[in-house]
């Protein structure tokens, strides 16, 4: 079955980086988009960009555009957001999440970033 | 940017028919999708491409799109519907970027 695994929460100290992964199987890596989704405690959902693991194009919005990093690891079907500067605004679950026309079909279990001095 | 626009929240009896709403300035032009997202859990696709349903999920669960409003109709409500909803949409004209709703709170009475 198609699954995403995320890697394990963090703790980061203010004006650190974060770098997490999404281990994808069950599917064709290069078939499908990945998305990166953020959401602070109590709120709703931010969304922080896309790779495509074909041609390894990115876009991301004007608001992450200077402090993400999205890339991929053919080898391991796996894609990894890094997120520099960190403040306690960051402070977040962290989701990735397939697409193959703009619609988020399967998603990740989800990162929880602390960002905390 | 795009802006979409949900009710913070929605309550409705068990059995009876929820709707929510996202507006959106011509919505209609946009295929609208809907999450389902559960306390502690990743959100769940319910509903993409306006009113179509991926595998698995309940027919309870349809949607519209119209003018300046997409609608998520949850008929026959149970107590396990309970959740938070969200739209999105795909906004082409400001840098190909992903829009999510702010979110609606269902409560089953």
């Amino acid at each position: 079955q198609v699954q995403l695994v995320q890697s394990g929460a963090e703790v980061k100290k203010p004006g650190a980086s974060i770098k997490v992964s999404c281990k994808t199987s069950g599917y064709t890596f290069t078939a499908y988009w990945i998305h990166w989704v953020r959401q602070a405690p109590g709120q709703g959902l931010e969304w922080m960009g896309r790779i495509n693991p074909k041609s390894d194009g990115t876009n991301y919005p004007q608001k992450f555009k200077d402090r993400v990093t999205m890339t991929r690891d053919l080898s391991i079907s796996t894609v990894y957001m890094e997120l520099n500067g960190l403040t306690s605004d960051d402070t977040a679950v962290y989701y990735c999440a397939r697409t193959l026309l703009h619609f988020l079909d399967v998603w990740g279990q989800g990162t929880l970033v602390t960002v905390s001095s | 940017s795009y802006v979409l626009t949900q009710p913070p929240s929605v309550s409705v009896a068990p059995r009876q028919t929820a709707r929510i709403n996202c507006e959106g300035d011509n919505i209609e032009r946009k295929s609208v999708h809907w999450y389902q997202q559960k306390p502690g859990q990743a959100p769940v696709l319910v509903v993409h491409d306006d009113s179509d349903r991926p595998s698995g999920i309940p027919e309870r669960f349809s949607g519209s799109n119209s003018g300046n409003t997409a609608t998520l109709t949850i008929s026959s409500v149970e107590i396990g519907d309970e959740a938070d909803y969200y739209c999105q949409v795909w906004d082409s004209n400001t840098d190909h970027q992903e829009v999510f709703g702010g979110g609606t709170k269902l409560t089953v009475l």
